[in-house]
């Protein structure tokens, strides 16, 4: 079964950095674009980034361009979010989340989610 | 960017009545492929978001057929024919037509009543 796992969240200072990493099984990762989406404290979904599933195109959100660096790495089946210049706007639970869409993006399936705090 | 507003904000319902959830969007999700790139999700308390519904009406593997999707252009629905405790979440609407960005409503909480 699709299994989507993800790491490295914590307790990190503003301006500071952070990698978060999301672990995939059960499927043929190569053949999916994969999405980034948090979900502040008590708050909604935020759409954060998403790359394809040839790594040939990479969106962000606004708040976070320039800031975050979506990528990943088909021979170890993980999706990575390198998170620079942390604000404490950016404090969240993020979840990868699994892109079966073709045209639209189509969310099928979603981690369990890691949680960053950016506080001093 | 398109925004996706929902109503209502909170939904007390008594199990077995009916429930209706509103999504509309700032412009239409008809996309010139022919679909239309709406979706619903419910994520119960505690747990990950799970999509129930695709492309407007089209049910998850899994999902009770007691939810439904509904609607066009701007205005969509997602009705619960006989909502049980196991519904009780937070409910979201997204639209995939025009992205990036991907924009969701802002959520609808269902409780019992």
């Amino acid at each position: 079964q699709v299994q989507l796992v993800e790491s490295g969240g914590g307790v990190v200072q503003p301006g500071g950095s952070l990698t978060l990493s999301c672990a995939a099984s059960g499927f043929t990762f190569s053949n999916y674009g994969f999405h980034w989406v948090r979900q502040a404290p008590g708050k909604g979904l935020e759409w954060v980034a998403a790359i394809y599933y040839d790594g040939s195109n990479k969106y962000y959100a606004d708040s976070v361009k320039g800031r975050f660096t979506i990528s990943r790495d088909d021979s170890k089946n993980t999706l990575y979010l390198q998170m620079n210049s942390l604000r404490a706007e950016d404090t969240a639970l993020y979840y990868c989340v699994r892109d079966v869409g073709v045209v639209g993006p189509e969310f099928d399936s979603w981690g369990q989610g890691t949680l960053v705090t950016v506080s001093s | 960017d398109v925004v996706m507003t929902q109503s209502p904000l909170s939904l007390p319902v008594t199990l077995g009545q009916p429930a209706s959830i509103s999504c509309r969007s700032s412009q239409s999700l008809a996309h010139s492929d022919g679909n239309t790139y709406l979706n619903w999700f419910q994520q119960r308390p505690g747990q990950s978001p799970r999509r129930l519904i695709y492309k407007v009406s089209n049910r998850d593997s899994g999902v009770p057929d007691r939810f439904s999707g509904s609607g066009s252009g701007t205005d969509f629905t997602l009705k619960i024919s006989r909502v049980e405790a196991e519904d009780v979440g937070v409910y979201y609407c997204m639209q995939g037509t025009h992205w990036p960005p991907v924009t969701f409503g802002g959520g609808t909480k269902v409780e019992i009543k």
